[in-house]
């Protein structure tokens, strides 16, 4: 089976940094992906990793560490509209994909 | 027009009804997904389709069933409706992934369903 595991809750403060991590357990491994979610809004990709190292997307970076079975999410320049729920996913075969249980973040002024 | 319309966006019925919850795309995608969101329980997935004729289970299948209507139509039933469905489901599509790259999965925006 598949399990991954990030942290429930993460407070920041606008214009710091967060990371956001993500460890899993798979059987098989394809990549790592990120999904952005607003309070009653539907999930929205933000990147994917499929080889070791970081990704860079303007504010946003994925990093991910195959031997580790571990990636975070960093997010740069925190603005209040980043407060959301973040998924990581594991795609662990073909067109399969499990979905972490989500990370709160607050951004605080 | 969102390219994955969700119906109903919200639905309140009794225990025992069936419900249909459906889903169209406009995007082209083959791929075609139902999941359940719970609080703390994430997105969980109940079936998947890879094109008309292909439709597997998800990790929650009992209690649900799908139809694949077309390529572009992709419905959710609820034979008969128990209070711990109450969730938030959430249709998705994708293109192929080929090989180690990936396709994102594109989401429609949820319906909201009560089971009284």
């Amino acid at each position: 089976g598949q399990s991954l595991e990030q942290p429930s809750e993460v407070t920041a403060v606008e214009g710091a940094i967060v990371q956001i991590n993500c460890t899993y357990q798979t059987s098989g491994f394809y990549g790592l992906s990120w999904y952005q979610q607003h309070d009653g809004g539907a999930p929205t990709f933000l990147s994917y990793n499929a080889l070791d190292g970081l990704e860079e997307t303007g504010r946003f970076s994925s990093f991910l560490s195959r031997s580790d079975s571990y990636g975070y999410l960093l997010l740069q320049e925190l603005q209040m509209k980043d407060s959301a729920s973040y998924f990581c996913a594991v795609r662990v075969g073909y067109q399969k994909v499990t979905f972490g249980t989500g990370t709160k973040l607050q951004v605080i002024p | 027009d969102a390219d994955v319309t969700q119906t109903p966006r919200n639905r309140i019925t009794k225990t025992g009804k069936r419900i249909m919850l459906e889903c169209s795309q406009t995007k082209g995608h083959d791929r075609m997904y139902w999941y359940r969101q719970d609080p703390g329980l994430g997105l969980r997935l109940i079936y998947y389709s890879f094109d008309v004729k292909d439709i597997n289970k998800g990790e929650i299948s009992d209690g649900y069933s799908v139809s694949r209507q077309a390529q572009a139509k992709f419905s959710l039933s609820l034979e008969s409706a128990i209070p711990n469905q109450t969730a938030l489901y959430f249709c998705a599509t994708s293109a192929r992934d080929g090989g180690y790259s990936n396709q994102p999965q594109h989401f429609g925006d949820g319906t909201r369903l009560s089971i009284l």
